[in-house]
């Protein structure tokens, strides 16, 4: 059974640190891994998307590299801002058929000024 | 570009009500999925869909039921509602095996 993990559950650091957020999953089985950004209470926006067959995606400000044989993946925020703060959500879609994808449980980020 | 819709965007029931969430996939996607979002955890898988059929089944328990329709919309029927029901209750949907988009959501609220 995939299971997703991510490390930290929060993390508070002050505007301008480059940041690194962790995700981890058990079976390197996967069709892709995508991160979401969720700000409290609103709903899920996808950040970048990886495929399988790639090591990493590139947005911005953001970078996220994927290593399927490990089953990890990080999310690197340069120059982090205020407007960064939100909860980072890592998800795994497994290969093999239309399937779900499996969340994990987050890194809580909160950039003060 | 059209996003899915879920409707409605807020929803408060009494407890031992019901509830009926709705979502609209993007046009020409082919699978919906159902997740529940509980305060401060991560989405939960309930349910999907592939072409109105029943293709994975999650946490669902037996007091909620899904369906998909000819026009694609999906509907996700709760009965008996317990506190524990309140939560975010997203719609996504996919196409084959491109990515999944997400609705905005419905948050349910139980009292």
């Amino acid at each position: 059974k995939q299971e997703v993990t991510q490390i930290p559950a929060a993390l508070s650091v002050p505007e301008g640190e480059n940041l690194v957020l962790n995700c981890s999953f058990t079976d390197s089985a996967i069709y892709n891994l995508q991160w979401f950004r969720q700000d409290p209470g609103k709903g899920l926006t996808s950040l970048l998307l990886i495929q399988s067959s790639q090591r990493e995606q590139t947005s911005g400000r953001l970078n996220a590299s994927l290593d399927k044989s490990s089953g990890r993946s990080t999310l690197y925020i340069a120059a982090s801002q205020p407007g960064d703060s939100a909860t980072y959500l890592c998800a795994v879609r497994p290969s093999g058929g239309y399937n779900k994808l499996i969340f994990g449980a987050g890194t809580r980020l909160a950039v003060h000024p | 570009a059209a996003g899915v819709i879920q409707s409605p965007r807020h929803l408060i029931k009494e407890k031992r009500e019901t509830a009926t969430l709705k979502c609209y996939p993007i046009p020409r996607h082919d699978t919906v999925y159902w997740y529940q979002q509980g305060p401060g955890q991560d989405p939960q898988f309930l349910i999907s869909f592939y072409e109105k059929m029943q293709s994975d089944k999650g946490s669902i328990p037996d007091r909620f039921s899904a369906q998909q329709f000819s026009d694609y919309h999906s509907e996700l029927n709760m009965s008996s509602l317990e506190l524990g029901d309140s939560a975010l209750y997203f719609c996504a949907s996919s196409l084959a095996e491109t990515p999944l988009h997400f609705g905005n959501g419905t948050r349910l609220t139980v009292t």
